[in-house]
């Protein structure tokens, strides 16, 4: 089965608000982990990575959080806007040092009320 | 430029036909990849090429017949397909297939294949 996967498949929050969307992952030799935005219609959008040797990440409007002892990766949506609805998903590299196996979680689907 | 192109966007073929898929990046990447994608699932890995050398192949039948010319450049050559195959077929590249440094994979748009 999948090694990676993801708590919730549809996520509905109010323009303005935060959005925390959650995956988990089996795999304990993946390392590198990757959050993918694909709006419809179009490949998906790197968004923001972190190596397991960090538990946090912060980009623009975005911070992911890695957990290791649970295998929980998180991506945190700061003030979500219209144009963050899409599906998200989760990665990660499941042979460990090597970051041309990406697994994909089964996505969430992200919708953002104006 | 951090764009990758794919071409054709859309592409209807019967199971008898043989129809390529092209794939280009002028990042100067090294590493290339082809993924497939059913609606509303994530994406599977099919092939990954490094250095134009085929590094992983996901037992992806043999109708599918991937090619890199160079180290732009990625092709998927189709032949005798299934409706099954039907799907958005994605490209991706990435610098290279190093673990030692943040490396993410850039995708294309896609092609969106019907198989008749």
């Amino acid at each position: 089965g999948e090694s990676v996967g993801l708590h919730l498949p549809t996520l509905s929050v109010q323009e303005g608000d935060n959005s925390i969307i959650n995956c988990a992952y089996s795999n304990s030799a993946s390392d590198y982990f990757i959050w993918y935005k694909q709006e419809s219609g179009k490949g998906p959008q790197f968004i923001i990575d972190i190596r397991s040797n960090m538990d946090k990440r912060q980009g623009q409007r975005v911070t992911v959080l890695l957990n290791k002892t649970v295998k929980h990766l998180s991506l945190q949506i700061a003030a979500t806007q219209p144009g963050d609805s899409a599906v998200y998903f989760c990665a990660e590299n499941g042979n460990g040092g090597s970051q041309g196996n990406l697994i994909f979680g089964k996505g969430t689907k992200l919708s953002v009320k104006p | 430029d951090t764009e990758v192109t794919q071409t054709p966007k859309h592409l209807v073929m019967g199971m008898t036909n043989k129809k390529s898929l092209k794939c280009e990046q002028h990042m100067g990447h090294r590493a290339m990849y082809w993924y497939k994608q059913k609606a509303k699932k994530p994406p599977e890995l099919m092939f990954v090429y490094s250095y134009e050398k085929l590094s992983i192949n996901e037992s992806v039948p043999s109708r599918f017949s991937p090619e890199c010319p160079n180290s732009s450049l990625l092709n998927l050559h189709l032949h005798a397909l299934q409706p099954e195959d039907s799907a958005l077929y994605l490209c991706a590249s990435s610098q290279d297939l190093s673990g030692s440094s943040y490396n993410e994979q850039f995708f294309g748009p896609g092609t969106r294949l019907t198989v008749l």
